[in-house]
Parts: structure tokens; C-alpha cells; sequence
């Protein structure tokens, strides 16, 4: 079964960088785009990043752009995010989702998902 | 990137029928027929219920069901049950070739 386990989440200050990974397993890592979400205590599901299938196009919100960096590691079947100058408005929970459709570019939806890693970013 | 626009909160009596809407623009839900739907425990992973607007994955009952109707899409959830009582969210891919999330709707069975 697919299964997708993040780690890397922490208390850390404002400006500074954290990188997440997402380690997966249960299903054919190379034929899925792969997404992180987030979410900011007590709000709602933000869309953060996607990288495709193959690595070569990687895609972010506006929120985030600039700042964070989405990859992945066909050997060790992890996908990872890069974040750097990190603000209070970063502090959230962190999914990790497969995209639903073989071979996409781009992402379309996300069909299964991790628990999550929790960043707190404060002074 | 403006969030989606769902209705913060929909209640229902066990057995009846809800629907949550989803507004967007021509950008995305008008754009596109890649409209999803989320359903979410809070401390959970969330659960995709509908994608491409009204597809269900295998193993989703047949009680969720997807449409829309140019900038707006709904989830229709029949014969409710108390477990249904969740966070439900929409998305949609935009022009942008991004993903945007709605704002979350909490369903309550009362």
C-alpha cells in the first residue's frame, strides 16, 4: 500500500532554513508527480509546491516562490523541500501527497497523503 | 492565487443530502474539468473523495458525488452519516499551473 512518511519539521527562527523530506514507498515513485500542502493552525489546506514525474518541472505558490525548493531522489524514493528565510506566516503542518494521475507534468490532484510534519517558525 | 470560495459550514441530519459549493474563477474551476475534493479529520491525513470533478477513487462510497456548472463546482453527500462530519475542500488546477485549495467548509451531522 502507498504509504509516504515526512520528517524534518522543527522550531526554528525567523530568516533561517529547514529542509523536509518525504520518504515513499507502495507504489512506482517514478511515474507520479509529487506535491507538498500545508496547513497553518487553525486554517485551512494551502497548496505549496509540485515537482513532476521525472524531476524536470517544478511549480510553487506565489506565497513561497523564491524561497522554497521542491526535489526528489528516484534512489531513495524521497521527495524533499528546501525552505529558506522562513517568516511566522511559514508555521504550519506539512503534508507530503502523490499526484493521482501517471505521468503528469503539472499535478492535478493528490490521491494519497502522509500525517504531515509540523514547522513552527518564532523568535 | 486567491483561495477557492466554500462556505464556512453546512450541517445536516443523519439521512439527509448535503451540498458544499466551490467558487472560482475562469482561471481554474472554469477552466479546467480538474476539480477535486478533499474530506479531512483534523490531526489526519485528508482523503481525496472526487477528482476531475466527478470521479470517485476505488473505495469511495458511492454517497459523494462531484459537479459543476462554469466557476463553481459542488459535492453532493447523500444518506449522511455521523462519520461524514469532517472538514471537506475543494481544489482546482489553475492557468497558472498551479494547484488552488478552497477555503473549507465543516460539514456538522447534527
Amino acid at each position: 500500500q502507498v504509504q509516504l512518511v515526512e520528517s524534518g519539521g522543527g522550531v526554528v527562527q525567523p530568516g533561517a532554513s529547514l529542509r523536509l523530506s518525504c520518504a515513499a514507498s507502495g507504489f512506482t515513485f517514478t511515474n507520479y508527480a509529487m506535491h507538498w500542502v500545508r496547513q497553518a493552525p487553525g486554517k485551512g489546506l494551502e497548496w505549496v509546491a509540485v515537482i513532476s514525474y521525472d524531476g524536470s518541472h517544478q511549480f510553487y505558490a506565489d506565497s513561497v516562490k523564491g524561497r522554497f525548493s521542491i526535489s526528489r531522489d528516484t534512489s531513495t524514493q524521497t521527495v524533499s523541500l528546501q525552505m529558506n528565510s522562513l517568516k511566522s506566516e511559514d508555521t504550519a503542518l506539512y503534508f507530503c501527497a502523490k499526484d493521482g494521475r501517471v505521468g503528469s507534468t503539472t499535478g492535478r490532484s493528490a490521491d494519497h497523503w502522509g500525517q504531515g510534519t509540523l514547522v513552527t517558525v518564532s523568535s | 492565487q486567491s483561495a477557492l470560495t466554500q462556505p464556512a459550514s453546512v450541517s445536516g441530519s443523519p439521512g439527509q443530502s448535503i451540498t458544499i459549493s466551490c467558487t472560482g474563477t475562469s482561471s481554474d474551476i472554469g477552466h479546467y474539468n480538474s476539480v477535486s475534493w478533499y474530506q479531512h479529520y483534523p490531526g489526519r491525513a485528508p482523503k481525496l473523495l472526487i477528482f476531475d470533478v466527478t470521479n470517485r477513487p476505488s473505495g469511495i462510497s458511492s454517497r459523494f458525488s462531484g459537479s459543476k456548472s462554469g466557476n463553481t463546482a459542488s459535492l453532493t453527500i447523500s444518506g449522511l452519516l455521523t462519520e461524514d462530519e469532517a472538514d471537506y475542500y475543494c481544489s482546482s488546477y489553475t492557468t497558472d499551473t498551479t494547484l488552488v485549495f478552497g477555503t473549507g467548509t465543516r460539514l456538522t451531522v447534527l
